[in-house]
């Protein structure tokens, strides 16, 4: 079994700063992937970024990277030069390698202050 | 390319009803998998189809079954409707022999049960 504990419910960041939101898991599985997914008011949930856990690089995406820390199993979102676009709920998700179902947090409510 | 598309929007039933939702994949993928996305919570993992068989079902009772068609398009039925029913029902489209396990997912139907 999976779990992923999302420990911030709400953050809040200046518009252009970085903000960092946190994720720790726990599965018994050697191969696995991790992700993380915004959801907007409209409801959609869209991914942001996606690390392979069999890779020591972090990933990274425009603004979004990632510091994932296996042994620690932490696997934590950098959000740089914070736009209003970004605010959403921001969920941290993980699926064994096999395209299994995804176990998610509860997630964290991002909000940017102009 | 067509992402992931769900229907319909928005939905009302009474206590003790049936319902059918409905979801077509992005292309070119084959696998669908629908999730429960209760307010405030994080999506929980109902089932997920593949090649028009229940590949892997989470912690959900009987009164929840699925189907999914030749053309990988899916339904979620919800027999005998509980007020604990109303929630975002979201369907997730992935390619099972794909190297990523990503799924991606539609805009959610959300079912209210009076």
């Amino acid at each position: 079994a999976q779990t992923v504990t999302q420990s911030q419910p709400e953050m809040s960041v200046q518009e252009a700063e970085t903000v960092t939101l946190s994720c720790t898991y726990d599965t018994s599985e050697s191969d696995y992937y991790l992700f993380w997914y915004k959801q907007p008011p409209s409801r959609q949930m869209i991914l942001v970024i996606r690390q392979e856990a069999y890779k020591q690089q972090n990933a990274t995406e425009n603004r979004f990277s990632v510091n994932f820390q296996k042994a620690a199993k932490s696997f934590s979102l950098k959000i740089s030069d914070s736009q209003l676009g970004d605010a959403a709920m921001y969920f941290c998700a993980l699926t064994p390698f096999g395209n299994e179902k995804l176990t998610f947090g509860t997630g964290t409510r991002l909000t940017i202050i102009p | 390319d067509a992402g992931v598309t769900q229907s319909p929007t928005h939905l009302i039933k009474t206590r003790g009803q049936q319902v059918t939702l409905r979801c077509s994949p992005k292309s070119g993928h084959d696998t669908v998998s629908w999730y429960q996305q209760a307010l405030g919570q994080g999506p929980q993992f109902i089932f997920q189809y593949y090649e028009e068989e229940e590949r892997q079902r989470g912690n959900f009772p009987d009164r929840f079954s699925g189907h999914q068609f030749p053309n990988y398009s899916s339904e979620l039925n919800v027999n005998a409707l509980l007020l604990g029913d109303s929630a975002l029902y979201l369907c997730a489209s992935s390619l099972v022999q794909g190297s990523t396990d990503t799924q991606y997912f539609g805009p959610g139907t959300r079912l209210t049960v009076l």
